[in-house]
């Protein structure tokens, strides 16, 4: 059975750092694509990141370019999002999803597994 | 990256077919056949519906549907029940190697 356990969230100042992580099990995880989304209080879905199953290849939305880096340790079968220099808008619960595939010719692949969830609240 | 467009609710009785539609753009929707649909209910994570514009995941019913034209994709949902009511998002790879998702339609069943 497929499980994906996001831990990490928490209260965080303005301009402030935390670093979450996804822990998985039940599948091959070095086999997949991973991808971070989140969804701010009451809003829809945004996605954040995705990382290729080597982790050689990473992608981010912009408006977290520059600030959030994904990266992952196959050997512990863990996905990170490290968030630095965070802003108020980017409170929301952050997901981790797997890919359906692997990630050919660097296209991210829908997300057919996803954690409960982990909620991030930057504020003063 | 914008988001997809998506109607902000649809209704409809049980039993009956509903469509949602999702409208991008060349760069996103029209462009490849990289369109899934996701299914959240309240407090829930999203459940994937819908990939690859009509493929449906194993353990999804049979009474999902999806398609495209051109920019827009859709969604159909036939033989409305009561468990189908929630929130769905489109989502779709783009020409700028992210992945964007729709505004979400809120599904009421009457």
């Amino acid at each position: 059975e497929v499980q994906l356990v996001e831990s990490g969230g928490g209260l965080v100042q303005p301009g402030g750092s935390l670093r979450l992580s996804c822990a998985a099990s039940g599948f091959t995880f070095s086999s997949y694509a991973m991808s971070w989304v989140r969804q701010a209080p009451g809003k829809g879905l945004e996605w954040v990141s995705a990382i290729s199953g080597s982790g050689g290849s990473t992608y981010y939305a912009d408006s977290v370019k520059g600030r959030f880096t994904i990266s992952r340790d196959n050997s512990k079968n863990t996905l990170y999002l490290q968030m630095n220099s965070l802003r108020a808008e980017d409170t929301a619960v952050y997901y981790c999803a797997k890919g359906r595939i692997t990630m050919v010719r660097g296209v991210i692949p829908s997300l057919d597994y996803w954690g409960q969830g982990t909620l991030v609240t930057v504020s003063s | 990256q914008s988001a997809l467009t998506q109607p902000a609710s649809v209704s409809g009785s049980p039993g009956q077919s509903i469509t949602i539609s999702c409208t991008g753009t060349s760069s996103d929707v029209g462009g490849y056949n990289y369109v899934s649909w996701y299914q959240q209910h309240p407090g829930k994570a999203p459940k994937l519906m819908i990939y690859d514009v009509s493929k449906r995941p194993s353990g999804v019913s049979n009474r999902f549907s999806g398609s495209k034209s051109g920019n827009t994709a859709s969604l159909t949902i036939s033989g409305l029940q009561a468990e189908d009511e929630a929130d769905y998002y489109c989502s779709s790879y783009t020409s700028s190697s992210t992945y964007v998702f729709g505004t979400g339609t809120k599904v009421t069943v009457l």
